[in-house]
């Protein structure tokens, strides 16, 4: 079954300091691994968008890493702010979905405190 | 900018009343999806449209409906809301063969049942 797991849950972390986000995944055959960061009450907002091929993508403070091998990702935020405060999301798709749903992990939910 | 708008932000509508959330489009992408997404809850596809074929997800009550009239557009439909339908509506899209596209969502709708 296809399947997307994220950890921690939760998370609250003190602003300016790092945090590194998991995502373990069994989608297969795999196509691309995205993370999202969604505020409360918005829709996703795409970070990055890996494929099989590339272990490292960086959008400003955020970096996301990618193991095919392994089935793992990760998303590390570095000097965090009060903005990050959001939930983010790893999503999946297989290299079979085309027009199909995408797989999504339930979230870990941030929280920067000053 | 090119994007996926929802309308509206929130939506408050009567058990049992029907309402109907909107979507639309200037990325003139193929597909579009509603997902629902209930709090702390990763989005669930309720149905997509591939150009004007329409795809149900197997679990997706009867209650919901959807219509496309142009790839501009797309309509989610409840018929007869109940409070378990609360929730946030989700609008996606994507464009198939491209799938370095991120899916692009719209900043959803926030639907209570009262």
């Amino acid at each position: 079954k296809n399947q997307v797991e994220q950890s921690p849950q939760s998370l609250i972390i003190l602003e300016g300091k790092n945090c590194t986000l998991q995502c373990n995944y069994t989608v297969s055959p795999f196509s691309n691994l995205r993370w999202y960061k969604q505020d409360t009450g918005r829709g996703p907002v795409s970070l990055t968008i890996m494929t099989f091929s590339e272990n490292t993508k960086s959008n400003g403070r955020y970096t996301a890493t990618l193991d095919a091998d392994t089935k793992q990702s990760s998303l590390h935020i570095t000097a965090s702010q009060l903005s990050d405060s959001a939930s983010y999301i790893c999503v999946v798709s297989s290299r079979n979905s085309g027009n199909t749903p995408l797989v999504f992990g339930k979230g870990t939910r941030l929280s920067v405190i000053a | 900018d090119a994007m996926v708008i929802q309308n509206p932000r929130y939506q408050v509508t009567q058990f049992g009343k029907p309402v109907t959330l909107s979507c639309s489009q200037t990325l003139n992408h193929n597909v579009m999806y509603w997902y629902q997404q209930k709090s702390s809850q990763a989005p669930k596809l309720l149905f997509h449209y591939y150009d004007k074929d329409f795809n149900n997800e197997a679990d997706t009550p009867d209650n919901f409906q959807s219509r496309r009239p142009n790839t501009s557009f797309c309509f989610l439909d409840i018929r007869s809301p109940g409070l378990g339908d609360a929730a946030m509506y989700l609008c996606a899209t994507s464009e198939p063969g491209h799938l370095l596209y991120g899916y692009t969502f719209g900043s959803g709708t926030r639907l209570t049942v009262v």
